[in-house]
C-alpha cells in the first residue's frame, strides 16, 4: 500500500554541524513532497517542499533533495540550532488531482551544545 | 499570511459527551480543509477532507457518523466528535488549502482533546 517511511526515529547532532533527515516513499506516481517541523503540542510548520520535476531545491539553511530512481527524499538542515530541535516529517502527495497528504512516522532531531 | 486557527487548543469532556472543534483560515478562502488526528510520538492520519459546502470524505476506518464534519463556508470546517470515549483522546489539528495557490497546506496548532 501506499506509505512513507523514515529511516532514523531520532537523530542527535551537535550544534553547528550539518543534520540529515531521510525519508523513503513507495508511490512512483507521487508528484509533490513537503517537509514539516513539529514542536510539541503544535501543529506541522511548512520548511520546504519539492516537486517531482526537480530533484534539489534550496531555502534558508535547508536544502531538500529528491531521488525518483530510488524513491528517497532528504532534508539537509545547515548549521544546525538549538531552535532545529522538534520532529521533522516528509510528507507525499500520492496522487494526480487530489490533495490528499500522507505523512511519514517522523525523526525527532535533538540538538545538543 | 495563510493563518489557521483552532478552537478550542485544548478540551477536557467526560466520556459520552460530545466536542466540537473548529478550524478557521483567517486570510485566506479554502475550499478545502482537512482533519488529521495524531497521538503520541506517532505521525499524523488523514481522518478526511473537508469541502466547502459538500459532504466529506472521510478515510478507510474512519466512522463518519462518529466524526462529524461540516464545512459551511470558505473559512470554517467543525469536526465534531460524538459521543467522546477515552480511545479518541488524541491530537487533532487541521489544515487549509488555499484557492488562490495550488498544492500548499497550511496547518493549524492543533485541539489536544482528552477523554475522561
Amino acid at each position: 500500500g501506499e506509505s512513507v517511511g523514515l529511516h532514523l526515529p531520532t537523530l542527535s547532532v551537535q550544534e553547528g554541524d550539518n543534520s540529515i533527515i531521510n525519508c523513503a516513499y513507495s508511490n512512483s506516481a507521487s508528484d509533490y513532497f513537503i517537509w514539516y517541523k513539529q514542536e510539541s503540542g503544535k501543529g506541522p510548520q511548512f520548511i520546504i517542499d519539492i516537486r517531482s520535476n526537480m530533484d534539489k531545491r534550496q531555502g534558508q539553511r535547508v536544502t531538500v533533495l529528491l531521488n525518483k530512481t530510488v524513491k528517497h527524499l532528504s532534508l539537509q538542515i545547515a548549521a544546525t540550532q538549538p531552535g532545529d530541535s522538534a520532529v521533522y516529517f516528509c510528507a507525499e502527495n500520492p496522487r494526480v488531482n487530489t490533495d490528499k497528504l500522507i505523512f511519514g512516522t517522523g525523526t525527532r532531531l535533538q540538538v545538543f551544545p | 499570511g495563510a493563518v489557521v486557527s483552532q478552537h478550542p487548543s485544548w478540551v477536557i469532556c467526560k466520556s459520552g459527551t460530545s466536542v466540537k472543534i473548529e478550524c478557521r483560515s483567517l486570510d485566506f478562502q479554502a475550499t478545502t480543509m482537512f482533519w488529521y488526528r495524531q497521538f503520541p510520538k506517532q505521525s499524523l492520519m488523514l481522518m478526511a477532507t473537508s469541502n466547502e459546502g459538500s459532504k466529506a470524505t472521510y478515510e478507510q476506518g474512519v466512522e463518519k457518523d462518529k466524526f462529524l464534519i461540516n464545512h459551511a463556508s470558505l473559512t470554517l470546517s467543525t469536526l465534531t466528535v460524538t459521543s467522546a470515549h477515552p480511545e479518541d483522546s488524541s491530537f487533532y489539528i487541521c489544515s487549509a488549502r488555499d484557492v488562490q495557490r495550488a498544492y500548499e497546506q497550511y496547518f493549524g496548532p492543533g485541539t489536544r482533546l482528552t477523554v475522561t
